[in-house]
This record gives C-alpha cells, sequence and structure tokens, in this order.
C-alpha cells in the first residue's frame, strides 16, 4: 500500500470555525509533511515531523496547528483563519526525513476554502 | 538559497511528439532530484528519483537526466499522448527533509 489518504476532500469554512484535516499513512513511514499550494503555485513547505516529533516549522502562523498522534496519522488543526488561507493542503511522507533515496508520497489534498 | 527553475512554463504539443521539460538550481550540493506530475486539484504523483550520484533514471516513456556540476535536469516524454498533459514540477532536495520546488511546466498535448 503506497497511498496517502486525506480528509476531508474538501472544506468551507468560516473564519470563526474550528476545524481539522487528517492524513493517513500505512506505509511505516516516520516523516510526514503538510504542505500548502496556492492556484499554480508550487507546494511550499509548513511542518514537518520525524518519529512523530515537531521538526520543522516554516513560520507558520499560530492559526494553523499541527499534531501526530501516533506514525500513521498527521493532522492540521485550523482556527480563525483568514480568506488568504485558501488553499489546497497536501500531506505527505517519507520513510525518514533526510535520506538521500527517499521519495516523498502525496496525498491528493484538502481543497480549503475560507469564507 | 536553493532556486529552482523551470522552462517552458506552459507547452502544447501535438500527439506523438517527443518533447524535453527542462530544470536548473543554483546550489549544486544536492541530494537527489525529483519529477512529479500534478493533475488539476490533485496531489502530486512522483514520477522519477535520480539520486545525486545518477546520470539518469528511466521509467515507461520518462527519462530524467541530471547534470549536477551545471545544476540542471531534463525530463524527456517519448511519444506523447493526451493523457500526459499535467503540470510537471521538479524538486530538489538538499540536506535535511526539504524539498525546493520549481514552478512547474504546464503541459498540454493535444490529439
Amino acid at each position: 500500500d503506497t497511498e496517502v489518504t486525506q480528509t476531508p476532500k474538501h472544506l468551507v469554512m468560516g473564519m470563526t470555525n474550528k476545524k481539522s484535516l487528517k492524513c493517513e499513512q500505512h506505509m511505516g513511514h516516520r516523516a510526514m509533511y503538510w504542505y500548502k499550494q496556492k492556484a499554480k503555485k508550487p507546494p511550499e513547505l509548513m511542518f514537518v515531523y520525524s518519529y512523530e516529533k515537531l521538526s520543522i516549522n516554516e513560520s507558520v502562523p499560530s492559526r494553523f496547528s499541527p499534531e501526530c498522534p501516533n506514525s500513521s496519522l498527521l493532522n492540521l488543526h485550523l482556527h480563525a483563519l483568514q480568506p488568504e488561507d485558501s488553499a489546497l493542503y497536501l500531506c505527505a511522507s517519507s520513510q525518514l526525513a533526510g535520506g538521500p533515496g527517499e521519495t516523498q508520497y502525496f496525498g491528493p489534498g484538502t481543497r480549503l476554502l475560507v469564507l | 538559497k536553493q532556486e529552482v527553475t523551470q522552462i517552458p512554463a506552459a507547452l502544447s504539443v501535438p500527439e506523438g511528439e517527443n518533447l524535453v521539460l527542462n530544470c536548473s538550481f543554483t546550489d549544486s550540493a544536492i541530494y537527489n532530484l525529483q519529477w512529479f506530475r500534478q493533475d488539476p486539484g490533485k496531489g502530486l504523483t512522483s514520477l522519477l528519483l535520480i539520486q545525486s550520484s545518477q546520470r539518469e533514471q528511466t521509467s515507461g516513456r520518462l527519462n530524467a537526466s541530471l547534470d549536477k556540476s551545471s545544476g540542471r535536469s531534463t525530463l524527456y516524454i517519448a511519444a506523447s499522448q493526451p493523457g500526459d498533459s499535467a503540470t510537471y514540477l521538479c524538486a530538489v532536495k538538499g540536506g535535511g527533509s526539504r524539498l525546493t520546488f520549481g514552478e512547474g511546466t504546464q503541459l498540454t498535448v493535444n490529439p
């Protein structure tokens, strides 16, 4: 199974809402990632978890709160978002964070619209 | 800071044509280079990964080359098909776990 799953596929939320994005992989990977992608732009790294510990936070606003409850699951908690946060949110995983031959496997993404 | 550039930004070709997508990067100290495909509104699919010690990788009609010293990679697609229409992203991996992406080439293959 080389699949990364993400739920929900689409999400519409108001600026006062609290919502969560979920990502799951069962490949035994120990590194998981959150990316944000705006239309016609490449993905931008937000967070990296390595062995369930946050290893990289790319100066992401605190209204985005990641969580890694176990090695297979990655959440992104959203609170008080702004309309400019509307984007495709991609989750990825890799065997380890930093190996030269590692491939990152991406999920299908969650399309988020903030009203 | 690593910068990745992809040329052209968009490409439209008739079905059956062989084509080349280009990727260049400014810092040659990379671990690997990866080519991805992205369909509109979808996630990324890894096509080929070339480690820094390798010169090329092949998968079916796809061939990717890497010239680390000159900071260049090409993705060659043979006998293009309408199903190849997508955005192709090049990403380089330096130390640690960060991927630096190019802006992508939007490919349209016309039947």
